[in-house]
């Protein structure tokens, strides 16, 4: 298997400007999360799908945030605005019912 | 909500000799605490996990002992290698049902060759 995928690695972009960040899982497993990593925050659960369902949405920062799972294999995180305390590491893990979470290698984002 | 305190935030230890990395959790619910590596540039890893039925568990090298009672647990990593040197993260998770992991900040350890 080739594990969680996320795209792209690394991303720069200016103030203002719109982000996406995409996520595909690893096949068969049915939860998906997005997380957040800084320096300061360490790793933070922004959402949590199950079943391509949200669940709990209540890390989500703010409305500039959105994520969207239209199907088992894919999702997406968008930022818009994105605005320079956004600069993270985004992770997406997934995981087959209440086993372990499989982290994917992450997009390092950086908005100037 | 549950608060996940880890120390030492940085480690350095001589290659072979052990390292320990301690964690404490606030939640009594809390039943389930896995252990996670991460290298630079990469993603974290799972090593080793523990639920809260087990008060030490073993694997290889790597070992994980619990505390409910003074809710900690503690990772524990014997013959040291260079290539044991990464950033380790503990959790805490609420009930086999739940979903919400609640890490802690971290232990930068360096083993020095």
């Amino acid at each position: 298997d080739a594990g969680v995928i996320q795209s792209p690695r690394h991303e720069v972009t200016e103030m203002g400007q719109e982000v996406t960040l995409r996520c595909k899982p690893i096949s068969g497993h049915n939860s998906l999360f997005w997380y957040r990593q800084t320096m300061m925050r360490g790793l933070e659960l922004l959402i949590y799908f199950n079943n391509n369902v949200p669940i709990d949405d209540s890390g989500m920062p703010e409305d500039r945030f959105s994520a969207k799972m239209p199907n088992a294999s894919f999702s997406t995180l968008k930022i818009q605005p994105s605005e320079p305390r956004d600069s993270a590491v985004y992770f997406c893990a997934s995981r087959l019912a209440y086993n372990e979470q499989f982290f994917g290698p992450g997009t390092r984002l950086t908005v100037l | 909500g549950e608060n996940v305190e880890q120390h030492p935030s940085t480690l350095s230890v001589q290659e072979g000799d052990s390292a320990v990395i301690k964690c404490t959790y606030s939640d009594s619910a809390s039943n389930y605490f896995p252990w996670y590596k991460q290298e630079l540039g990469k993603g974290p890893q799972l090593i080793i996990d523990i639920r809260s039925n087990v008060g030490e568990k073993k694997d290889q090298r790597i070992a994980v002992t619990l505390n409910k009672t003074a809710k900690h647990f503690s990772l524990h990593i014997t013959e040291t290698q260079p290539e044991d040197s990464a950033v380790y993260f503990c959790a805490a998770q609420r009930g086999a049902g739940s979903y919400q992991l609640t890490f802690g900040k971290g232990t930068k350890l360096s083993v020095i060759p």
